[in-house]
């Protein structure tokens, strides 16, 4: 079964600072992995994914995101964090058969 | 490319009413999947169509159908709305074959009252 685990719901930053939220999941298959962000009353548009090779990902607007099998973690990173980065995002994992299963979701913060 | 539109944006009804909402895919793109977006659940899947066919379904009650037609467009039917249904609802496309990524529609805001 395919399972996805966001640890905290909201996360707060100041402007500049480092951006850091965390996503572990569980896969029975090889994952493909995937973080989309959502601004308020929009959708969601795909910030990075994982697919195979490569295990940093680079995405759109500064972030990334590295895949470690290991400790089935997929967090997502930004080294200095904008105002307009404010936001939710999610982190969500692919089955073979195309099913995708979401975390819950990180509302991120940021601080003049 | 266009995007995945969905149509109504905003949308108001009353309790036992029924609603329909309409998606259309990025071309080329067979697979359309529904989600009901709310506060205290998140993202809950609903269901996913390819080919016409319903290959996923989510864990909802049978008032929340949907089709798909032969040019991928996809429409999801609430029944007998409910105060909880009240919820923004996104739809997403993908190609269809294989471990895709979702792109994902602006949402319809249901408010039921």
């Amino acid at each position: 079964a395919q399972s996805v685990t966001q640890l905290g719901s909201h996360v707060s930053v100041s402007e500049g600072a480092l951006v850091l939220l965390r996503c572990n999941y569980s896969s029975s298959v090889p994952p493909y992995l995937f973080w989309y962000v959502q601004y308020p009353n929009q959708g969601l548009q795909l910030l990075l994914k994982y697919t195979t090779g490569a295990t940093l990902v680079k995405g759109i607007n500064g972030f990334e995101a590295e895949f470690k099998k290991s400790e089935t973690s997929f967090h997502l990173t930004k080294p200095s964090a904008h105002m307009s980065d404010a936001a939710e995002y999610f982190c969500a994992v692919n089955d073979n058969f195309n099913k995708f299963y979401f975390g819950s979701g990180t509302k991120l913060n940021v601080k003049p | 490319k266009a995007g995945v539109t969905q149509t109504p944006r905003y949308l108001i009804k009353t309790r036992g009413q029924q609603v329909t909402l309409s998606c259309s895919p990025i071309s080329g793109h067979r697979s359309v999947s529904w989600y009901q977006q709310t506060p205290g659940q998140g993202l809950q899947f609903l269901f996913e169509y390819f080919s016409e066919t319903q290959r996923n379904k989510g864990n909802f009650p049978g008032r929340f159908s949907g089709r798909q037609f032969s040019n991928s467009r996809s429409e999801m039917n609430v029944s007998t709305l409910e105060l909880g249904d009240s919820a923004l609802y996104l739809c997403a496309s993908s190609l269809g074959l294989g471990r895709n990524e979702q792109f994902f529609g602006p949402g319809t805001r249901l408010t039921v009252l």
